[in-house]
């Protein structure tokens, strides 16, 4: 079975410099979809980041970034020049390339952005 | 567009009544999931429609679970019976018919929050 693991229950940044936030998942398939989604306060689920795993180049969306280390499979976000608007928790998730449209999440870690 | 639309966004229930919460997917979007989400978890899926077919159902989608999809548009979930370990927000969220895997992406609703007492 695929799991997904977000081993930091909590980060913190200071506003303006850079955050990792890591994850780590268990999958036997070759053809699979990562993804980095934000869920600000009111609870709305945001897609941050997605990374197809036939591709070894690492995406980027404006300041957001990964690290997708297919062996180890790793797929850590950065994020850099952090705003007080990223405060959020934010979920890492799998998505198997077959017919089955189920995301499977990790646990979440809280990120907190101090002023 | 204004998104995936839930109502209610919170309900409070006392155990062994019925529930049902509603949710609008986005208009073209034929492709309707639940989730549900618990505190400190992300949330897990518990089934999903192309139009009006049910196409996935979860272990986690008990008998006393049901979801429909009549007119491949709207789609309700409905809790019988409810238990206090159904506590949870219900997510729901709608993609274009591709899926995710033609780069189109999953959009989610703000949520229904169901506490039972």
């Amino acid at each position: 079975a695929q799991t997904v693991t977000q081993s930091q229950p909590e980060m913190s940044v200071q506003e303006a410099e850079t955050v990792t936030l890591s994850c780590t998942y268990d999958t036997s398939e070759s053809d699979y979809y990562l993804f980095w989604y934000k869920q600000p306060p009111s609870r709305q689920m945001i897609l941050v980041i997605r990374q197809e795993a036939y591709k070894q180049q690492n995406a980027t969306e404006n300041r957001f970034s990964v690290n997708f280390q297919k062996a180890a499979k790793s797929f850590s976000l950065k994020i850099s020049d952090s705003q007080l608007g990223d405060a959020a928790m934010y979920f890492c998730a799998y998505l198997w390339g077959g017919a089955t449209n189920k995301l499977i999440f990790g646990t979440g870690t809280l990120l907190a952005v101090q002023p | 567009d204004t998104g995936v639309s839930q109502d209610p966004r919170h309900k409070i229930t006392k155990r062994g009544q019925n529930v049902t919460f509603r949710c609008d997917p986005i208009s073209e979007h034929n492709r309707l999931y639940w989730y549900r989400q618990t505190l400190g978890q992300g949330p897990e899926f518990l089934t999903y429609f192309q139009n009006e077919a049910q196409l996935e159902k979860s272990r986690l989608l008990s008998d006393r679970f049901s979801a429909e999809r009549p007119k491949g548009s709207f789609s309700t979930l409905e809790i019988q019976r409810t238990e206090q370990g159904d506590s949870a927000m219900y997510l729901c969220a709608s993609s274009l018919p591709s899926g995710v895997f033609a780069g189109n992406t999953i959009y989610f609703g703000e949520g229904s929050w169901l506490t039972v007492v």
